[in-house]
Parts: C-alpha cells; sequence; structure tokens
C-alpha cells in the first residue's frame, strides 16, 4: 500500500538554527498537509498546500513558517529560527482529492527537538 | 469552529471482550468524522470515515463505529478486541460548513488490551 515518507525520522537542532522536514507524499497525491503534535498534547493542523500555493493555515503557522513543493515528488516544512517551543512530532500527511470526505493519510512523523 | 472530545485518556479491556472508544464532536455544518490509530513510532494510520448514509460505519481491523446526530457522537466499537489493537486512537472532525480541509483531532485515547 502506498505511503507518505518523511526524512529524517529525528532531527535535533540548536535553537535559532534553520531545519527542514522533508515528505515524499502519495504518488497521485494533489493535497498536502503538515500537522504537528507537541508531546502530551493534541495533534494540531499548520497548513494545507495545493497546486503551489498554501490553501489554509493555522495561527500558529507564522512567518518563521514555510512550505515548498521543490520538484514533483517531496514536500518541506521549513522553520527559519527554531524556538525551544517548536519541539515536537511533526507528521505530513496528502490526500486525492480537496472533497472533505476524502481521508489524509499520514507518515510516520518527524521527532524534532531543540536544545 | 469545529473541535473533539475523548473523554478518555486511557481504556483497559481484556482479549476477547467488547471495546469502545468514546468521541463527541461540535461542528457548524454537517460532521465528516475520521478515527486514526497510531502505534508506537508510528505515523496515524486511517481506520475508518462518516460522511453520510448508515450511522454503523466499519472500517479495517474488525472496527466499526457508530454515528448519532442527537448525541454528536461518533464512538469506535470492537466487537472482541485483541492485544494487538493496543494503541493509541485519536477521533478528528471536519466541519462541512467550514473551508478548508484541515482535521481536528480529539487529544486521543490509549487502548490497552490485556491478554
Amino acid at each position: 500500500e502506498p505511503e507518505v515518507t518523511q526524512t529524517p525520522s529525528h532531527q535535533v537542532t540548536q535553537m535559532g538554527q534553520e531545519v527542514i522536514l522533508r515528505c515524499v507524499p502519495i504518488s497521485n497525491h494533489l493535497y498536502f498537509y503538515w500537522y504537528r503534535q507537541i508531546l502530551g498534547q493534541k495533534v494540531e493542523f499548520l497548513v494545507s498546500f495545493y497546486n503551489n500555493e498554501i490553501s489554509e493555515k493555522s495561527e500558529i503557522f507564522d512567518d518563521q513558517f514555510s512550505v515548498e513543493r521543490p520538484d514533483g515528488s517531496n514536500f518541506t516544512l521549513k522553520i527559519r529560527s527554531t524556538k525551544l517551543e517548536d519541539s515536537a512530532m511533526y507528521f505530513c500527511a496528502s490526500s486525492e482529492s480537496w472533497q472533505q470526505n476524502q481521508p489524509q493519510h499520514f507518515g510516520d512523523g518527524t521527532r524534532l527537538s531543540i536544545l | 469552529a469545529q473541535s473533539v472530545a475523548q473523554p478518555e485518556d486511557q481504556v483497559n479491556v481484556a482479549e476477547g471482550n467488547p471495546l469502545t472508544v468514546k468521541c463527541t464532536y461540535s461542528v457548524s455544518g454537517n460532521p465528516y468524522l475520521f478515527w486514526y490509530v497510531q502505534y508506537p513510532n508510528r505515523g496515524l494510520q486511517f481506520l475508518l470515515k462518516y460522511i453520510t448514509g448508515d450511522n454503523l460505519v466499519k472500517g479495517s481491523y474488525g472496527f466499526e463505529a457508530e454515528f448519532n446526530k442527537s448525541q454528536t457522537s461518533f464512538h469506535l466499537k470492537k466487537p472482541s478486541a485483541l492485544v494487538s489493537d493496543s494503541a493509541l486512537y485519536f477521533c478528528a472532525v471536519r466541519d462541512g460548513k467550514a473551508a478548508g480541509n484541515k482535521l481536528t483531532f480529539g487529544g486521543g485515547t490509549r487502548v490497552l488490551v490485556k491478554p
């Protein structure tokens, strides 16, 4: 069964450094998402992306965050200047269409640890 | 605004006994409801969804969920639990009246099935 893949599985970064989290969505999917889960808290929506544009973003997704689809397969989340509170599990997801009844399929996540 | 509540942090059940994981939701429009399961060090795996139609929805691995509009609930059920069902379960909702496709998750319920 096709899967969403994320790399790296664990990223350790010094506060203030830039970090890029990478995702390869399922190949025929057109809609991409990032969510995060701070330890012990709920899974929270960050951003959705379609046709090389952000479709929707949450209040968490401020100017420090950006997303990009640099080629036909990768989908990246960049945090420009990391803070301690950015430490979390980051999940990438994709869905086949924009229809609200379509499930989103998630990767295994990247654990981001900010020191 | 859309929200989800999972009132139980943990559910313990003996193998072979029925399993129920509770979920209630709040939306403005029609709800699109999803259950996901998370095994250790893995991402969120889609189990089943309710969009419209029959209130009893069947999904993967013998799981089913019952939609109850009057109680705004979408409880996950399995008639006979297995030890391998031990995992973290998340209920999620998408508001049919809202623009965008973001999922709002509950806090998760840890299921422990004892042999």
